[in-house]
């Protein structure tokens, strides 16, 4: 079945670019009617959608983070990547890549990487 | 934008007992809401989508009911392996998806 790995570094400095990997195995990412998607968790907090690719490389992003965010996809390597500029202590938190259907739930999910902005 | 409030945002509950969560959208959403389960340190988990359809592999105690703005999710007889925090999600108005702010489980 398909899994999902994220990747990119843990610590991350204030006004620099966060940037993560999700490695897609079990199955192509281009297979399928599929979108592709961010999400971020702060700590003891709830989930928020950060935004998707489809694999045709067309991009929606949430409206609080779109000018800070860029996702991009990688079909030779089976990866899609999100890029979020100008961090700060705020964007702390786990990052998960999930897959959903045009309908829209995310399954599978990857693990998460946490992600801590500090100097 | 659509905003999705659940309660409670805690409930402590026995083991056997039937456990209902309610998820409230600020807009008909007709049936596009989805349910998670997360455990501590984990990613979250799909349980049910389109309001009441059981995702494969997923124990029968778990259901969900509601059209609308109202929703509701229900553990029909609680077992330990269930505690966790349990999140609605909307997809009514894509591309934007929108989750609850959860409701964590305990045992009591």
């Amino acid at each position: 079945q398909v899994q999902l790995q994220e990747s990119g570094p843990g610590l991350v400095k204030p006004s620099q670019t966060l940037s993560l990997t999700c490695t897609v195995s079990g199955g192509s990412i281009s297979s399928g009617s599929y979108y592709w998607s961010w999400i971020r968790q702060p700590a003891g907090k709830g989930l928020e959608w950060i935004g998707r690719i489809y694999t045709s490389g067309s991009t929606n992003y949430n409206p609080s983070l779109k000018s800070r965010v860029t996702i991009s996809v990688d079909t030779s390597k089976n990866q899609f990547s999100l890029k979020l500029s100008s961090v700060t202590a705020a964007d702390t938190a786990v990052y998960y890549c999930a897959r959903a259907p045009l309908a829209g739930w995310f399954d599978p999910w990857g693990q998460g990487t946490l992600v801590t902005v500090s100097s | 934008d659509i905003q999705m409030t659940q309660s409670p945002s805690s409930l402590s509950a026995s083991v056997g007992d039937r456990v209902t969560i309610t998820c409230q959208a600020s807009q008909d959403i007709s049936n596009y809401l989805n349910w998670y389960q997360q455990k501590p340190g984990k990613a979250p988990k799909l349980l049910i989508y389109d309001a009441s359809n059981l995702e494969t592999g997923v124990p029968s105690r778990f259901s969900g009911s509601g059209s609308g703005t109202d929703f509701t999710f229900t553990i029909s007889s609680l077992q330990p392996e269930d505690i966790a925090t349990y999140y609605c999600q909307q997809y009514d108005n894509l591309p934007m998806y929108t989750f609850g702010q959860g409701t964590k489980l305990e045992i009591k």
